[in-house]
């Protein structure tokens, strides 16, 4: 079965400096990734997703993230962040050729100090 | 705007009590799913509709139903709810197809006493 896990259960930056969440997939071939968010008390909110058609992802919010194959990677960077972006984010797998169902990682709380 | 809803936002139900919550979309996607989420862990599929098609994931309890009368409305069920059932309860839809994008609605947070 494939999974996601994620480093790191809290993550905490300064405003203005590099946000860094990991997220390490486990599959024998390439799947399809996503990263949602969710803010406090709400549903999950998609910030990207990589379908295969380019390694490297934008986002909204000026999130982003890279596919790597060699790394079975797929890590979420943003340039400098904001104190709107405090929340939770999740990564989730969906299989290729295996219908539309998202497993989850398991949660990066990140905090965004002045 | 095009949207999933959830209703209540918050639910209060004794222990043993059935309970029913609701979600409703109005982006017309053929695919519903019903996810659990508790406190500090990742969302946990229960099951999903793609059009009428239930599809139970394999852990899910037997006291965990589903209803979808129509292409809007879905309704996760949960019989004789447990202390161990509450959680938040998110229902998401999609057009179905690989690599779709689920959509969430706000969830419905369940307390059980």
């Amino acid at each position: 079965a494939q999974s996601v896990t994620q480093l790191g259960s809290h993550v905490s930056v300064s405003e203005g400096a590099l946000v860094l969440l990991r997220c390490n997939y486990s599959s024998s071939v390439p799947p399809y990734l996503f990263w949602y968010v969710q803010y406090p008390n709400q549903g999950l909110q998609l910030l990207l997703k990589y379908t295969s058609a380019a390694t490297l992802v934008k986002g909204i919010n000026g999130f982003e993230a890279e596919f790597k194959k060699s790394e079975t990677s797929f890590h979420l960077t943003k340039p400098s962040a904001h104190m709107s972006d405090a929340a939770e984010y999740f990564c989730a797998v969906s299989p290729t050729g295996g219908g539309n169902k998202l497993t989850f990682g398991t949660g990066t709380q990140l905090k965004v100090e002045l | 705007d095009a949207m999933v809803i959830q209703n209540p936002r918050y639910q209060v139900t004794q222990f043993g009590k059935p309970v029913t919550l609701s979600c409703s979309q109005t982006l017309n996607h053929n695919v519903m799913y019903w996810y659990q989420q508790k406190s500090s862990q990742a969302p946990k599929l229960l099951f999903h509709y793609y059009d009428k098609d239930f599809n139970n994931e394999a852990d899910t309890p037997d006291n965990f139903q589903s209803r979808r009368p129509n292409t809007s409305f879905c309704f996760l069920d949960i019989r004789s709810p447990g202390l161990g059932d509450a959680a938040m309860y998110l229902c998401a839809t999609s057009q179905g197809q690989e690599q779709e994008t689920q959509y969430f609605g706000p969830g419905t947070r369940l307390l059980v006493l």
